[in-house]
């Protein structure tokens, strides 16, 4: 089927763990992003990728690791999770630049 | 990086119109305005994008005046199912180094009563 997915859709896991969401994107969009969102936060920009093997830092990047070794997947790492990356994960793609986002349905993750 | 500025939440009744403003004072010359609908436990979806004057689609206008300091959403005729959050972007530098970095505001709570 056509579209953004991501998995797991739901998550729980250990303080320390390493954890990875993953991101895949039918489309071959060059642009893809990873957001947080949060109670009191909103939306927030963790990394993003403007082509296989190009990403770049966003607004809150820290303790996460992305890779883009293929146009259609960008899994988001937690190298060692904290109770503080607890929040609901969304990844979105867009081929034109300045156009209008497709999001996934999101990862609830929980860290315990 | 432009800052938005929406009211927190507003309420409506089926059958009408909504329009949901936004402020952007400092809006960048190449920034695009675009707004997009949060239902719980769902991603957002892109509505409608804009650059000046006014934009149509199937779901929604977009107005912005000359000076795009601020826009308007305007959703006619309300039903339940618009009840969702709405979030007002600024930014998509089409040629410059700001695309990737689009800022998510706190929203617009909309509430459609019956």
């Amino acid at each position: 089927d056509a579209g953004i997915t991501q998995s797991p859709r739901y998550k729980i896991t250990e303080t320390g763990r390493q954890v990875t969401l993953m991101c895949h994107q039918t489309w071959s969009h060059s642009y893809m992003f990873w957001y947080r969102q949060d109670l009191g936060h909103g939306l927030r920009l963790i990394y993003y990728s403007a082509a296989a093997d190009i990403t770049d830092k966003g607004e809150v990047p820290d303790g996460y690791v992305v890779s883009r070794s293929k146009t259609e997947n960008f899994p988001l790492t937690l190298e060692s999770a904290t109770r503080s990356q607890t929040s609901v994960y969304f990844c979105a793609s867009t081929e034109n630049r300045g156009y209008g986002y497709t999001f996934g349905s999101g990862t609830r993750l929980t860290v315990v | 990086l432009a800052k938005t500025t929406q009211p927190i939440s507003m309420d409506s009744y089926e059958g009408q119109e909504v329009n949901i403003t936004c402020s952007h004072n400092n809006i960048a010359t190449n920034d695009y305005i675009t707004w997009y609908q949060q239902f719980p436990s769902q991603g957002p979806r892109f509505i409608i994008q804009g650059y000046k004057t006014k934009v149509t689609n199937e779901v929604a206008s977009l107005f912005i005046p000359a000076d795009r300091k601020s826009s308007t959403l305007s959703l006619p005729r309300v039903s339940l199912s618009d009840t969702a959050v709405y979030y007002c972007l600024v930014g998509g530098n089409a040629g410059g180094t700001s695309y990737g970095k689009l800022t998510f505001g706190q929203g617009t709570i909309l509430t459609v009563h019956p």
